[in-house]
């Protein structure tokens, strides 16, 4: 059974860094590329980053370009999101998501919630 | 980088059918067929409905189906069910620097 387990969502004040961690199990995570997608508390899904089976390929949304790094370790078959110079704006749940098929993201985790506040 | 545009509501009956829009432009569902839709029931995550416009993944019920025209994709729930309600997402592979598009999202409300 495919299995998807964010960590790390925190309550964070503006301007601090945070690092998300995605455990996956049941598929040879090495074959699949990943991504993180967001959700603001009451808005829509939004794409936050895509990373390539070795990592050697990295795509992002404009709004966290310079300041969120995604990677992965596939000795330990997890994924990471490490963000920096955090706003208000990046308060959301942060999903994992393996990419499919034809990009379609065919499993998701549960999420873990990020509220950046003073 | 904008959202695919779907409208913010639609409903219906039981034993209806409903279709929701999803406009984008030839960088993204206009050139590829990379569309997928996304059930999100409420507080929970989401769920893959359809990959490729028109592929269901097993254990999907085939009173869901895809479609695209254009610039413009749809999903059409057949024979509406109380347990349909929730908020249902497109999305597309971009050719443009945004890479990968959600849309702007739909709630189905079943009447």
């Amino acid at each position: 059974e495919v299995q998807l387990v964010e960590s790390g969502g925190a309550l964070v004040q503006p301007g601090g860094s945070l690092r998300l961690s995605c455990a996956a199990s049941g598929f040879t995570f090495s074959s699949y590329w990943m991504r993180w997608v967001r959700q603001a508390p009451g808005k829509g899904l939004e794409w936050v980053a895509n990373i390539k089976q070795d990592g050697s390929e990295k795509y992002y949304v404009d709004s966290v370009k310079g300041r969120c790094t995604i990677s992965r370790d596939n000795a330990k078959n997890s994924l990471y999101l490490q963000m920096n110079s955090l706003t208000v704006e990046d308060t959301a749940v942060y999903y994992c998501a393996r990419e499919g098929y034809s990009y379609a993201s065919d499993y998701w985790g549960q999420g873990t919630l990020v509220t950046v506040s003073s | 980088q904008s959202a695919l545009t779907q409208p913010p509501s639609v409903s219906g009956s039981p034993g209806q059918s409903v279709t929701i829009s999803c406009t984008g432009t030839s960088s993204d569902v206009g050139s590829y067929n990379r569309v997928s839709w996304y059930q999100q029931p409420p507080g929970t995550a989401p769920k893959l409905l359809i990959y490729e416009v028109t592929n269901r993944p097993s254990g999907v019920p085939d009173r869901f189906s895809g479609s695209k025209s254009g610039n413009t994709a749809s999903l059409t729930i057949s024979g509406l069910q109380a347990e349909d309600e929730a908020d249902y997402y497109c999305s597309s592979y971009s050719s443009s620097s945004t890479h990968y598009v959600f849309g702007t999202g739909t709630k189905v409300t079943v009447l």
